[in-house]
C-alpha cells in the first residue's frame, strides 16, 4: 500500500540555521504531495501542496520539490525562526474510489527553534 | 470561517464503556474525515463520510461507527472502548473539486484516555 517516511524527531535547532525535513514516498499512483504543520494544541494545517512531478511549492519561508524519479518531497527552510517550532508532516493524497482524497501521513518530525 | 470544531477536547472513558466524539464544519464542505494519531505513529484514517455515504477503512472496520445528521456534525462511535483507543482524534473536512480539492481542514482533536 501506499506509504510516507520522514525524518525521524525529534529536530533541535539554533535561530537562523538551516532546515531540511527528509520525505520519501511510495505508492502506485499519481499523488498530490503535501506539508502539513501542526502548532501545539491545534490540528495541523496546510503548508502547502504540490499536485504536478517536478513542481515546487512554497509557503512562510518553506520549500519542496516534488521529485518523482527519486520519490522525494524534502522540506527546506534556509533560517528558521522560533515560531516554526512545531511539528511537520508529509502527506499524499490518495483519491478514493469514491473521488473522495484521503490523505497518507508519516510520522511527524517536531522541530524546535531556540533563540 | 474555516474552522473545524471538536468536543470534547479531552475526554476520559473506562474500559468497556462507549465514548461519542463530536466534529463540526460550518464550511459546507462534503466530505468529513475521523484519524487516530498516537505518538510516534503517523495520524490514521478511520473512517470517512462523503455526503451521506461512510466508508471506513478495513483495518478498523469493526472497531470505529460514526454518524453524519446533517452536513455539518460528524460522530465517531466506539461501542465498547478499550486501552488500546487512548489516542488523539482529529477530525477534518474538505470539499471535492475546484483549486482546494484534497486540503483537509483540520479540528484540534479530542484526545481520549481509556482507564
Amino acid at each position: 500500500g501506499d506509504s510516507v517516511t520522514q525524518t525521524e524527531g525529534p529536530v533541535t535547532l539554533s535561530e537562523g540555521t538551516s532546515l531540511t525535513v527528509n520525505c520519501s514516498y511510495e505508492t502506485k499512483q499519481y499523488p498530490t504531495l503535501f506539508w502539513y504543520v501542526q502548532y501545539p494544541g491545534e490540528g495541523p494545517q496546510l503548508l502547502f501542496k504540490v499536485p504536478k512531478a517536478n513542481e515546487k511549492g512554497s509557503s512562510r519561508g518553506f520549500e519542496a520539490t516534488y521529485n518523482k524519479e527519486a520519490t522525494s518531497f524534502h522540506l527546506q527552510k534556509a533560517s528558521v525562526q522560533e515560531s516554526d517550532s512545531a511539528v511537520y508532516y508529509c502527506a499524499l493524497s490518495d483519491l478514493t474510489q469514491g473521488g473522495s482524497a484521503k490523505l497518507i501521513f508519516g510520522e511527524g518530525t517536531k522541530l524546535t527553534v531556540s533563540s | 470561517d474555516t474552522t473545524v470544531k471538536q468536543n470534547p477536547r479531552y475526554k476520559l472513558a473506562r474500559v468497556g464503556k462507549p465514548v461519542n466524539l463530536i466534529c463540526s464544519q460550518t464550511m459546507n464542505h462534503d466530505t468529513m474525515y475521523w484519524y487516530q494519531k498516537k505518538p510516534n505513529q503517523a495520524p490514521k484514517l478511520l473512517l470517512f463520510y462523503y455526503d451521506k455515504i461512510l466508508n471506513r477503512e478495513a483495518d478498523t472496520f469493526e472497531k470505529f461507527q460514526s454518524s453524519r445528521p446533517n452536513n455539518s456534525f460528524c460522530s465517531l462511535y466506539i461501542g465498547s472502548a478499550g486501552l488500546e483507543y487512548s489516542a488523539m482524534y482529529l477530525c477534518a473536512s474538505s470539499r471535492l473539486g475546484g483549486p482546494n480539492y484534497a486540503e483537509q481542514f483540520f479540528g484540534p482533536g479530542t484526545r481520549l484516555t481509556v482507564l
